[in-house]
């Protein structure tokens, strides 16, 4: 069975921009979870998608959004970069909840925003 | 306000020694609290502990939660040099709140 896959797994972009990362979770796994870490705050909880539904949203501004789409893909979008955006943002997919099930994580998609 | 605090922040210890990772939380609406193990990629998933008293165990590893003093412990017994990682904690309320973690290094 195939793991997450996360597109792109590096990017660079500057000041302003935006961006949209991927996730495609395991085959017939219906949450998806995004994630940021970063050295200085750890990893930080962004927001869970479970059947196309944003079902928890961790503390982060509205230039952070996400959307999963019926086959269970989802999409993360930062509008507006700053510096401080650079991180490494992972996903993970569950077949519950992300509460309540074992959490499989991709490997990343590595932003630099400079 | 919710939080996670792992202990210690880093460990060095030699392979065979036993090793135990704290955790403690303080969090609305608990759900469950979950450990994972990251090396240099993404996290991996080592147990999830919803009841109190109830240990999990594989292989070398056990943990054990205690929801009425709020906190988790992760052991590792017999430590090889492969167990040298950062293991995080995690509590789900809600959302999923993350520790810092604990870096443990395991010299031969």
């Amino acid at each position: 069975k195939a793991g997450v896959t996360q597109t792109p797994r590096y990017l660079i972009k500057t000041r302003g921009q935006q961006v949209t990362l991927s996730c495609s979770p395991i085959s017939g796994h219906r949450s998806v979870s995004w994630y940021q870490q970063t050295p200085g705050q750890g990893l930080q909880f962004l927001f869970e998608y479970f059947s196309e539904t944003q079902r928890n949203k961790g503390n982060f501004p509205g230039r952070f959004s996400g959307r999963q789409f019926s086959n269970s893909r989802s999409e993360m979008n930062v509008s507006t970069l700053e510096l401080g955006d650079s991180a490494l943002y992972l996903c993970a997919s569950s077949l519950k909840l992300a509460g309540g099930d074992e959490q499989f994580f991709g490997p990343g998609t590595r932003l630099t925003v400079l | 306000e919710d939080k996670v605090v792992q202990s210690p922040l880093s460990l060095v210890v030699h392979e065979g020694d036993t090793v135990t990772l704290n955790c403690s939380y303080e969090v609305t609406n608990f759900r469950s609290l979950l450990w994972y193990k990251q090396e240099k990629k993404a996290p991996t998933f080592l147990f999830m502990l919803t009841s109190s008293g109830i240990e999990k165990k594989s292989g070398r590893l056990s943990s054990i939660l205690d929801k009425k003093e709020l906190f988790s412990i992760l052991n590792i017994t017999a430590t090889q040099t492969g167990d040298s990682a950062v293991y995080l904690c995690a509590v789900n309320n809600n959302d999923m709140r993350f520790g810092a973690g604990t870096r443990l290094t395991v010299k031969p």
